[in-house]
């Protein structure tokens, strides 16, 4: 089946650093990548996605890329803020709407 | 993007007992799944849950332990079977809506946070 990998696990930057996430997937077919940020004992909340047909997208202090013929995408966060802190998802999509998910990165942004 | 409710929020509940858990979204969505997040953990499907028809399982969840219904298009239901420790976990809804691009986004629930004793 197809496989997410998620690095880091854990990411600790001062407040004002920027923050990367990384993952990786194995299906050539994955076409839609989205990232959901999950605070503690809240629900996962979708903060950006990105579909194959384009190599970078852009929301404010947020950026995803993409690298299909790497198979990898990334998030990258800038600017970061102590409300950054959370636990980010990266999933990728596979046949029927089902998404497999990354083991999840623990970002805290310290004061 | 679509209002999700689950009910309960939370539970304790004994070794070997049932719980269901509803799932109620405030408008007609295409596709609705059930994920189990396992503390500390990321989320894994258990199945989707399908509309007048047996829900499609994931490899590792059968139904005899967690069976699912899917009545109508805002609405479906998971019971944890004959519970153990091991099931305490958050369980989450999730919906996709009907949009203009495919896949089109998926939401989740508040989640049910399930404790066995």
């Amino acid at each position: 089946g197809e496989n997410v990998e998620q690095h880091p696990s854990t990411l600790s930057v001062q407040e004002g650093d920027s923050a990367v996430i990384k993952c990786t997937y194995s299906d050539s077919a994955s076409n839609y990548f989205p990232w959901y940020k999950q605070e503690l004992g809240k629900r996962p909340q979708l903060i950006i996605d990105i579909r194959s047909n384009v190599g970078e997208k852009k929301d404010q202090r947020i950026a995803v890329t993409l690298n299909k013929t790497a198979k990898h995408f990334s998030l990258h966060i800038t600017e970061t803020q102590p409300e950054d802190s959370a636990v980010y998802f990266c999933a990728d999509h596979n046949a029927g709407n089902m998404l497999t998910f990354g083991g999840g990165t623990r970002l805290m942004v310290k004061p | 993007s679509a209002v999700i409710s689950q009910k309960p929020s939370r539970d304790i509940c004994q070794r070997g007992t049932s719980l269901t858990i509803q799932c109620q979204v405030d408008s007609q969505v295409t596709m609705m799944f059930w994920y189990r997040q396992q503390p500390g953990q990321s989320l894994t499907l258990i199945a989707t849950a399908n509309q007048g028809s047996e829900a499609t399982y994931e490899s590792g969840f059968v139904i005899d332990k967690f069976p699912i219904s899917r009545p109508n298009l805002t609405f479906s239901t998971l019971t944890v079977s004959n519970m153990s420790p091991e099931d305490s976990s958050i369980y989450l809804c999730s919906v996709v809506t009907t949009g203009s691009h495919y896949p089109d986004t998926q939401y989740f629930g508040p989640g049910t946070r399930l404790t066995v004793l």
